[in-house]
């Protein structure tokens, strides 16, 4: 079965320290892969998106993911956290055949103390 | 554009009422997706409509639920009769078409079922 992995419930990190928040899938073919934020009260925000080509990809309010074929991973990563990076994070996984269901994560809270 | 936009924000009703979700894609997007988000289960994805015509509805949990779309602007979401394990924050999203497009949420309705 078609899944996406997201190992931790919560991540704690100190302001200006960099950040990871990861994920693994589990899908056939050559999938695109996103990020979504959710701020608390308010719908998933898209973060960024792999589709092909460079595994470093760049998005918005300074983040990056990186896509690791071999290990069906494409973890998020932020240089330098702030406290306004706090929320809940979903990793999103697409097959690019046979349909257009999403599959998203679990969701990864971050929470950056001052 | 004013993004999705959904209606109401909140809704408390009592078990046994009929309860009516409402939507508004982003124009010119012409994929539609209802999910429902709760603690326990996460999100979601009940239903997603292509161009008007629903395509996939396997994730709609019963017969109480159903939803519809009469035409590219507007769509909604039926619950009858509810109840209390009825109870999430329902959102509706929007996308382009088949390529490896994000999907933009809307705010969310917080329904809740006495």
């Amino acid at each position: 079965a078609q899944s996406v992995a997201q190992p931790e419930d919560q991540v704690n990190v100190a302001e200006g320290n960099p950040l990871t928040v990861k994920c693994t899938y589990s899908v056939s073919g050559n999938p695109y892969l996103f990020w979504y934020v959710q701020y608390p009260n308010r719908g998933l925000q898209f973060l960024l998106k792999y589709i092909t080509g460079d595994n470093l990809v760049k998005g918005s309010y300074g983040f990056e993911a990186e896509f690791n074929k071999s290990q069906t991973s494409f973890h998020l990563k932020k240089p330098s956290a702030l406290v306004s990076d706090s929320a809940l994070y979903f990793c999103a996984v697409r097959p690019n055949t046979g349909g257009f269901k999403t599959i998203f994560g679990a969701g990864t809270r971050l929470f950056v103390k001052a | 554009d004013a993004g999705v936009i959904q209606s109401p924000r909140h809704e408390v009703t009592e078990m046994g009422q009929e309860v009516t979700l409402r939507c508004k894609p982003i124009s010119g997007h012409d994929y539609l997706f209802w999910y429902r988000q709760t603690m326990m289960r996460g999100l979601e994805l009940l239903i997603y409509f292509n161009n008007n015509v629903p395509i996939d509805d396997s994730g709609m949990p019963e017969d109480r639920f159903s939803a519809k779309m009469p035409n590219a602007s507007f769509s909604t979401l039926k619950i009858q009769p509810s109840e209390p394990r009825d109870s999430a924050v329902y959102f509706c999203a929007s996308s382009l078409g088949q390529g490896p497009y994000e999907q933009y949420f809307g705010p969310g309705t917080r329904l809740t079922v006495t």
